[in-house]
């Protein structure tokens, strides 16, 4: 089965930097990638997700990249601002599949 | 839309007690999960259902029990509440995802077995 690894599990960058958080998946057959935040007690929220037949997609301050033959894809948030602190976690699907598979999580903080 | 509705939003059970966890979508969606999160850690799934009058067991079906009698509802029962179930419940749904779509989360259920 499907197995994501996500690195790393906390992040702390300064505001207005930028933060990386990659993913690495199992299954080569996986052709759909999201990427959830969550804020302290609060549901996970898709924030940006990119399939199979595209490398990278971008959404104002974020982006995600997707490298099929390393079987990693990496979610880019720019120019940081104190609302990004938050968990995110990524998730890979497969085609045919009827779940998610989702990975540890990432708790970013962004100081002041 | 409310998108994804779960009750209740908290409970507190004793350690033997039953209980069922509601959870509604409003999106005509086909697919609905149950997922458990403890404190630090991702989200593991316990069932889900891929159309009225399905389930499926997920990672962590153990203890737990699920029905999909109509469409929009998928309950989640705790026949004998154990201190090892005090997590986060957390109710998703999503279209079909042959092709992938994105699941929508309910505000989850906390819950605590003394």
């Amino acid at each position: 089965g499907e197995n994501v690894e996500q690195h790393p599990s906390t992040l702390s960058v300064q505001e207005g930097d930028s933060a990386v958080i990659k993913c690495t998946y199992s299954d080569s057959a996986s052709n759909y990638f999201p990427w959830y935040k969550q804020e302290l007690g609060k549901r996970p929220q898709l924030i940006i997700d990119i399939r199979s037949n595209v490398g990278e997609k971008k959404d104002q301050r974020i982006a995600v990249t997707l490298n099929k033959t390393a079987k990693h894809f990496s979610l880019h948030i720019t120019e940081t601002q104190p609302e990004d602190s938050a968990v995110y976690f990524c998730a890979a699907n497969k085609q045919g599949a009827q779940k998610l598979v989702f990975g540890q999580g990432t708790r970013l903080t962004i100081n002041p | 839309n409310a998108g994804v509705t779960q009750t209740p939003k908290f409970r507190v059970l004793k350690t033997g007690q039953s209980m069922t966890l509601l959870c509604a979508q409003d999106m005509n969606h086909e697919y609905m999960y149950w997922y458990r999160q403890d404190p630090g850690m991702g989200l593991r799934l316990i069932h889900y259902s891929v159309g009225e009058g399905t389930t499926a067991k997920g990672e962590v079906p153990d203890g737990y029990n699920v029905s999909r009698l109509k469409k929009q509802n998928f309950l989640l029962g705790l026949e004998s509440a154990a201190p090892s179930q005090t997590s986060v419940y957390f109710c998703a749904s999503s279209y079909s995802t042959a092709n992938g779509q994105p699941q929508h989360f309910g505000d989850g259920t906390r819950l605590s077995i003394l």
